[in-house]
């Protein structure tokens, strides 16, 4: 199983583009990067997921470069509300992949006004 | 709106009492699991479901089991609690169409345990 590497914490300021970076070295031919956000007393939210180069959609963009031995969740222009721990996952997709994902500790972003 | 529905979101219990955690999804999902969180470990998988009646050890059961009689329905049990039991509790679904699925981890808003 993959195992993940991101940084325990980061602060940013509102308005700022946000890169959290995720190792993941031992990455597998069929593994998906996923990333989810949880904020205080809630269930991880999904936010994006990607396979290589780049993926984009209404929240965030992921970068995964060619070796797929790390990838950057950015998130653009960020607000107070973005304050939330984010999870970097490696693992692959099917019908009962999910139970194989593990979650690490996570990146604590703190935003600032 | 998907819904995950964990019945209780903050519960009190005594050394050694039955605690019961119940999970409804309305998804429609085969999958369905039950998480721990504690800080700085992070989430970890207790047990999961694929399909009803069925069940599967995750990376800490001991302590634990679980009951998935209907589809939608997947029930955590404590059968005598201990206080390394408090924590918060996670149920979440997902599901996974050949070659279109993200196989995308739906979660339910938490249930906190305490074990006095």
């Amino acid at each position: 199983l993959a195992k993940t590497t991101q940084p325990i914490s980061m602060d940013s300021y509102e308005g700022q583009e946000v890169n959290i970076t995720c190792s993941h070295n031992n990455i597998a031919t069929n593994d998906y990067i996923t990333w989810y956000q949880q904020f205080p007393s809630q269930g991880p939210r999904f936010i994006i997921q990607g396979y290589k180069t780049k993926v984009t959609n209404e929240v965030a963009s992921l970068f995964i470069p060619a070796d797929r031995k790390s990838s950057t969740l950015s998130l653009p222009r960020v607000s107070l509300s973005d304050t939330a721990v984010y999870y970097c996952l490696v693992g692959p997709r099917g019908y009962s992949s999910a139970s194989k994902i593990i979650f690490g500790s996570g990146t604590r972003l703190s935003i600032r006004p | 709106d998907v819904k995950v529905t964990q019945s209780s979101r903050y519960l009190v219990k005594r050394t050694g009492e039955k605690v019961f955690l119940e999970c409804v999804q309305d998804m429609d999902h085969e999958n369905m699991f039950w998480y721990r969180q504690d800080p700085g470990l992070g989430l970890r998988l207790i047990y999961f479901s694929y399909d009803v009646k069925m069940k599967e050890k995750g990376d800490i059961p001991e302590g634990y089991s679980v009951s998935r009689e209907k589809k939608e329905r997947f029930s955590l049990i404590l059968e005598s609690a201990s206080t390394n039991q408090t924590s918060m509790y996670l149920c979440a679904s997902s599901s996974y169409k050949r070659g279109a699925d993200t196989g995308e981890l739906f979660f339910g808003e938490g249930s906190r345990l305490t074990v006095l």
